[in-house]
């Protein structure tokens, strides 16, 4: 079946630690990845986007996501944290053809000073 | 405010009543999308439209619910004869484009649903 599985559901970390988000998919053909953040309180916000060429991507706030076609993975990283990533991270994929966003279920990062 | 809008934030209901959701899309966006999450899931797709069409419906988006977007602007979502298995956050989602490829979707806060 097709999806989008994001492999850690909570994560803890310290302020200054580097952070990374796992994402798989298993959707065939050509897709759009995207990573949104739900900062508390607010609504869903593009963090960085992959369309087409260099498969390392950056976002806002010093976050990147890494393209891998052969492993369908699309992780997020960043390599020091603040306080204020405290968040939900969704992963979510386009079919190029189609129109939904198929996200996964999110992985609500604490950042601990 | 120039983003996504809807309203209301929050509304509590009985099981078996009809509530309705209003979405109002950036100005120029001609794409507008629907969207469900429950708690500790990822948002799901209910209905995409494109201008004043609905081009898609997912298999979530039962015979109870409706979608509109009578002039291509704003749009309504009815839920009748709510359950409580209706309780979750609805999202809107607008964007600009033609064809298929890339178009950011732009999210508006979401309207979380109660059914007593």
């Amino acid at each position: 079946a097709q999806s989008v599985s994001q492999h850690n559901h909570h994560v803890i970390l310290s302020e200054a630690a580097s952070l990374e988000l796992g994402c798989n998919y298993s959707y065939g053909g050509t897709v759009n990845l995207f990573w949104y953040v739900q900062y508390p309180g607010q609504h869903l916000q593009l963090l960085l986007k992959y369309f087409s060429g260099d498969p390392l991507v950056k976002g806002i706030k010093g976050f990147e996501a890494e393209f891998i076609k052969s492993k369908f993975s699309f992780n997020l990283r960043k390599p020091s944290v603040q306080w204020s990533d405290t968040a939900e991270y969704f992963c979510a994929v386009k079919v190029f053809s189609g129109y939904a966003l198929n996200f996964g279920k999110g992985t609500s990062l604490l950042v601990t000073p | 405010d120039t983003g996504v809008s809807q309203d209301p934030r929050h509304k509590i209901t009985k099981r078996g009543q009809n509530v309705t959701f209003r979405c109002d899309p950036i100005s120029e966006h001609n794409r507008l999308y629907w969207y469900r999450q429950t708690l500790g899931q990822g948002p799901e797709f209910l209905t995409y439209f494109q201008n004043e069409a609905q081009l898609e419906k997912s298999r979530l988006l039962s015979d109870r619910f409706s979608a509109e977007r009578p002039k291509g602007s704003f749009s309504t979502l009815e839920i009748q004869r709510t359950e409580q298995g209706d309780s979750a956050m609805y999202l809107c989602a607008s964007s600009f484009g033609s064809g298929g490829g890339y178009n950011e979707q732009f999210f508006g806060p979401g309207t979380r649903l109660t059914v007593l």
